[in-house]
């Protein structure tokens, strides 16, 4: 199976920041890989897909890059809705394995 | 509209089965990618099934031979059989779409199992 690392586990932060969470990918996943965000209580929104595609009505301060076995996920000015914990996830073959999570919280 | 609606969570001991539901609307499960998807209590998510339009399914190494998803597609459902229920497979359990090529666009809301004694 491949293994999704993500760093850092915990990131606090201040509105207006920007903020970048990394993955990490055991062997090459090329640029099949999402990125969601789940608030508590909530079932996971789909946030980037293939690596660097924004889906539909997600905010354009999101943005997703990389490819192979490093990806980041980039908030380039943090709202207070943002506040909430990301995950990874590929879908190069199966099982499409999750990275940990990322919880962005308020400094 | 696309919506997915997860149901059939519950209380079971160990060794003991549940069916999960998932009604889905605005599309046919039969056409599309299906995916069961668990988050045990403050855990991560973890893919448990992925089911082709085919029918072809795949299973993760700690459900196979006990877990089995099949559909209804006259009534646009899909379920998730489990059977010989273990502690560990407590969980909120989430049926959501796969777009091909690119993961997951609509999840259900989840339907929460405890497997306990």
């Amino acid at each position: 199976d491949i293994q999704m690392t993500q760093s850092p586990s915990t990131l606090s932060a201040s509105v207006g920041d920007r903020v970048t969470i990394t993955c990490r990918a055991s062997q090459s996943v090329a640029t099949w890989l999402a990125w969601y965000q789940q608030k508590p209580g909530k079932a996971p929104k789909v946030l980037i897909y293939k690596a660097s595609i924004l889906e539909s009505g997600v905010p354009s301060r999101f943005s997703g890059s990389g490819s192979g076995t490093e990806f980041t996920l980039t908030i380039s000015s943090l709202q207070p809705d943002d506040f909430a914990t990301y995950f990874c996830q590929h879908y190069s073959t199966f099982p499409y394995t999750f990275g940990q999570g990322t919880k962005l919280e308020i400094k | 509209e696309v919506q997915l609606v997860d149901s059939g969570g519950g209380l079971v001991q160990p060794g003991g089965s549940l069916r999960l539901s998932c009604a889905a609307s605005g599309f046919p499960v039969s056409d599309n990618y299906m995916s069961w998807v668990r988050q045990a209590p403050r855990k991560g998510l973890e893919w448990v099934s992925l089911m082709f339009g085919g029918g072809n399914t795949y299973y993760t190494d700690s459900v196979k031979g006990r877990f089995t998803v099949s559909r209804d597609t006259s009534s646009n459902i899909l379920y998730l059989q489990m059977n010989s229920l273990r502690v560990e497979d407590t969980a909120v359990y989430y049926c959501a779409r796969v777009r091909h090529g690119a993961g997951i666009d609509y999840w259900g809301q989840g339907t929460p199992v405890t497997v306990s004694s």
